[in-house]
């Protein structure tokens, strides 16, 4: 089926340090998203992006956070400073509509430790 | 959106099928009903999805109660792949696109 690739699989980084995280979504999917899980507990809804916008997000997604996806490369989440409670693996997922009824395909999670 | 309640867990051997109930007693008549499953170290995974009438697919087959206030994902001879934590999740008719996960079922199937 359908594949959602996430680059790097695992990422190290000192505390206040900036890191990008990578997203390949599925090829002709519109509608993208993140999601965190920290260990052990349930996977939050931190942003979802069309045509350019953030369209909506999570009191998660603090102002240190960023996404884009210039010219229909990468879907990116940055982190600018980092801190020590965002180590978590963070899922990209794509659809190709939008609304309730969309199929979301994931990726497989980057591992985010900040240290 | 409406919460939903699942079992923690629950255990089954390879060739069974599996019975995964999930309660939503406080639906709303414009909520459907969402399966997605994670293995470890993956993402989650669409099952299925129903509002009113019964569905089956490739995967599984669900039964929503008539009066939608519990539904059951039902798992036909499941195999090694198949355990994973599985997620009752209610989505609103025109609403968010997000995903509300809870803590789910972990299934374990054993050989």
């Amino acid at each position: 089926g359908p594949k959602v690739l996430q680059i790097p699989s695992h990422q190290i980084i000192d505390m206040g340090q900036m890191v990008t995280l990578n997203c390949d979504p599925v090829s002709n999917h519109l509608y993208f998203y993140w999601y965190k899980q920290i260990l052990g507990q349930q996977m939050e809804f931190l942003v979802n992006f069309y045509n350019g916008k953030v369209m909506e997000k999570s009191k998660l997604f603090k102002d240190q956070f960023s996404v884009e996806r210039p010219d229909g490369s990468y879907f990116t989440l940055k982190i600018q400073p980092t801190a020590l409670e965002d180590s978590a693996v963070y899922f990209c997922a794509s659809s190709l509509s939008g609304g309730h009824y969309a199929e979301q395909f994931f990726g497989p999670g980057t591992r985010l430790t900040v240290l | 959106d409406a919460k939903t309640t699942q079992p923690d867990s629950m255990e089954s051997t390879e060739g069974e099928t599996v019975h995964l109930p999930c309660s939503h007693a406080t639906i709303s008549g414009n909520e459907y009903i969402y399966w997605y499953r994670q293995v470890p170290l993956q993402g989650p995974e669409y099952v299925t999805h129903g509002l009113q009438q019964n569905t089956t697919n490739s995967m599984a087959f669900l039964a929503i109660a008539s009066d939608r206030k519990s539904s059951t994902l039902i798992l036909p001879h499941v195999s090694l792949r198949d355990a994973a934590v599985y997620h009752c999740i209610l989505r609103v008719q025109g609403g968010s696109a997000k995903l509300i996960f809870g803590e789910g079922t972990k299934l374990t199937v054993s050989s």
